[in-house]
Parts: C-alpha cells; sequence; structure tokens
C-alpha cells in the first residue's frame, strides 16, 4: 500500500526549532519529486516547500524561505523539513505530498495525515 | 489572501451540474499546463482529482473534468451525488513555487 507517515509535530515557542519526518512506503521513493503542504486553522492550503528526487533541488515559499530546509534520506524513504525561527503564523497542519513527477511541483497523487505544529508561548 | 481565486461555495442537487472556477494570473494558470484540482473531506487528506488540467488519476469518476481558458482554470463535476459534498481546491506550478487556491465548499442540496 502506498503510504506516507508525517511524525514530529508538536506545541513549540516563538523562535523555536522543530524538526517533521515523512516516512514513505509502497512506491519508489528516490523516483519521486516531493513537497511539504500546510493549511493553518480556518485556512486554505499553502505549498511550504519541494525537493526533487534526488535532493539536488529545492524550493520554498516566500513565507519560510531562510527559516525552513528540506532535506531527504533516500536510502531511509524519509523526507525531512526542519523549521527554524518558527512563528506564529506558522501554526498549522503540515503534510507530506509525493508528486506525479521526478523534477515535481506537477501535482500531489499522494498525501500524508499530516502532523500539527502549534507556535504559541 | 490566496494566489488563486476561487469562490467561497457553490452547490447543487443531486444529478445536476456544478462548476467552480479558479481564477489565476499569467504568471501560473495562465503560462502553466500543472493545473490541479483535490478533493478534501473533513478530517482527511486531500485527494488528487485533475491534473495536467484536463487529466484524471486511475479511479476518479468520469464525471470530474477540468479545463483551462486564459488565466481560468475550471473543475466541472456533472450527475452530482451525496459524496461529493467536500471542499476543492484549485493548484498551479507558477515557475519555482506552487500556489493554490483559496478553496470552494461544494453543498450537494
Amino acid at each position: 500500500e502506498v503510504q506516507l507517515l508525517e511524525s514530529g509535530g508538536g506545541l513549540v515557542q516563538p523562535g523555536g526549532s522543530l524538526r517533521l519526518s515523512c516516512a514513505a512506503s509502497g512506491f519508489t521513493f528516490s523516483n519521486y519529486a516531493m513537497s511539504w503542504v500546510r493549511q493553518a486553522p480556518g485556512k486554505g492550503l499553502e505549498w511550504v516547500s519541494f525537493s526533487s528526487n534526488s535532493g539536488g533541488i529545492t524550493q520554498f515559499a516566500d513565507s519560510v524561505k531562510g527559516r525552513f530546509a528540506i532535506s531527504r534520506d533516500n536510502s531511509q524513504n524519509t523526507l525531512y523539513l526542519q523549521m527554524n525561527s518558527l512563528r506564529v503564523e506558522d501554526t498549522a497542519v503540515y503534510y507530506c505530498a509525493k508528486d506525479l513527477a521526478a523534477a515535481g511541483l506537477r501535482a500531489f497523487d499522494i498525501w500524508g495525515q499530516g502532523t500539527m505544529v502549534i507556535v504559541s508561548s | 489572501q490566496s494566489a488563486l481565486t476561487q469562490p467561497r461555495s457553490v452547490s447543487g442537487s443531486p444529478g445536476q451540474s456544478v462548476t467552480i472556477s479558479c481564477t489565476g494570473t499569467s504568471s501560473d494558470v495562465g503560462s502553466h499546463s500543472y493545473v490541479s484540482w483535490y478533493q478534501r473531506h473533513p478530517g482527511k487528506a486531500p485527494k488528487l482529482m485533475i491534473y495536467d488540467v484536463t487529466k484524471r488519476p486511475s479511479g476518479v469518476p468520469d464525471r470530474f473534468s477540468g479545463s483551462k481558458s486564459g488565466n481560468t482554470a475550471s473543475l466541472t463535476i456533472s450527475g452530482l451525488q451525496a459524496e461529493d459534498e467536500a471542499d476543492y481546491y484549485c493548484c498551479s506550478n507558477a515557475g519555482r513555487k506552487v500556489v493554490f487556491g483559496g478553496g470552494t465548499k461544494l453543498t450537494v442540496l
């Protein structure tokens, strides 16, 4: 079964850090680009970051550029999102999503169930 | 404010057709063929319904169809069914990023 399982969410103070993980199974992880997408309470979906299949190309939304880093370990079938200098407005459910393509940013055909990040003092 | 503009809500009766619009700019919808649509039921992960403007993934009923004209993409659902009631989001490649619409709540009356 094709599956993505996020972990690592939780409560963190403003200015703090958190690392999210996304474990993939049921498909050849190294063949596909991956993204992180978030949804803040009462808001719509917001794309956060992208990694090409090799991890050699990454992109970020302007709202997180310089604060978040994306990486992947293809030997462990795992995608990561390192979030630093967290702000209250980063509070959201974070989803990892599999892209249809290796190069990415085409469409997301598999989504995880999400992990909640709450930034609050 | 979301990058792509969708109506907040649409509604239709079972068996009818509804169309959800998604308006962007010449930097996203207007210049890219990577437009996709997602269905989201409460508490569930988004589900890909349309990709590459008009293509349906395996398993998605042919009642769902996509199109694009200029800077506006559209999702049409024909033969509405109760289980189609959900939130729908459009999405477009915008060069080195992806932009989503604000979402449209579809109510099946």
